[in-house]
């Protein structure tokens, strides 16, 4: 079973401040990991993504995540938080096989608020 | 240009009644995925079908029912044994072949019931 644990649930920066945003998982097999994020009343769009390569993985909007196996861990940052960052992030490991291949187990999530 | 369409938007329900939320894909991916957002539970997985005419209950499907007759489309019915049905419902597909292929998601439907 895997699962997954993002640590507060809500997070409040200033403009230009550092983003951090935490994300623990847990998984019998090398992980496949994502980052998401969700602006009020849309879908989910994806921010970046570890699959076993490069562990410092870049993504859209300057954002970028390093996959720490021996920490479990994902954290999500952004050197320099913009206005438009204000939005709610998900964490989320994808499942191994059987008829729940590719199936994703989500965090709780984290709602980021910046701060002018 | 492809994408996810859920329609509609906003949807409002009288309790007893069945509503059924639509969910189209022009991506021609294989597996598509329900899911319901409340505020602070993240996204919980309803239903998800890897093929056509094929689908598996997800972590909380009692009270949904779906069917997979085109590859395109994955419509999901809420029935009035749901006892809580209000919510955001989320729509996803993703191409097989791979389990690091990501998840593409639709715009949502809200579901009211008065």
């Amino acid at each position: 079973a895997q699962s997954v644990t993002q640590l507060g649930s809500h997070v409040s920066v200033s403009e230009g401040a550092l983003v951090l945003l935490r994300c623990n998982y847990s998984s019998s097999v090398p992980p496949y990991l994502f980052w998401y994020v969700q602006y009020p009343n849309q879908g989910l769009q994806l921010l970046l993504k570890y699959t076993s390569a490069a562990t410092l993985v870049k993504g859209i909007n300057g954002f970028e995540a390093e996959f720490k196996k021996s920490e479990t861990s994902f954290h999500l940052t952004k050197p320099s938080a913009h206005m438009s960052d204000a939005a709610e992030y998900f964490c989320a490991v994808s499942s191994t096989g059987g008829t729940s291949y590719g199936k994703l187990t989500f965090g709780q999530g984290t709602i980021l608020t910046v701060h002018p | 240009d492809g994408g996810i369409t859920q329609s509609p938007k906003y949807l409002f329900r009288k309790e007893g009644q069945n509503v059924t939320l639509s969910c189209e894909q022009n991506l021609n991916h294989d597996a598509m995925y329900w899911y319901r957002q409340d505020p602070g539970q993240g996204l919980r997985l309803i239903y998800y079908s890897q093929i056509v005419n094929d689908f598996q209950k997800g972590d909380i499907a009692e009270g949904y029912s779906v069917s997979r007759e085109k590859k395109e489309s994955f419509p999901l019915t809420v029935t009035s044994a749901q006892k809580n049905p209000t919510a955001f419902y989320l729509c996803a597909s993703r191409l097989a072949g791979g389990r690091s292929n990501e998840q593409f998601f639709g715009p949502g439907t809200r579901l009211t019931v008065l």
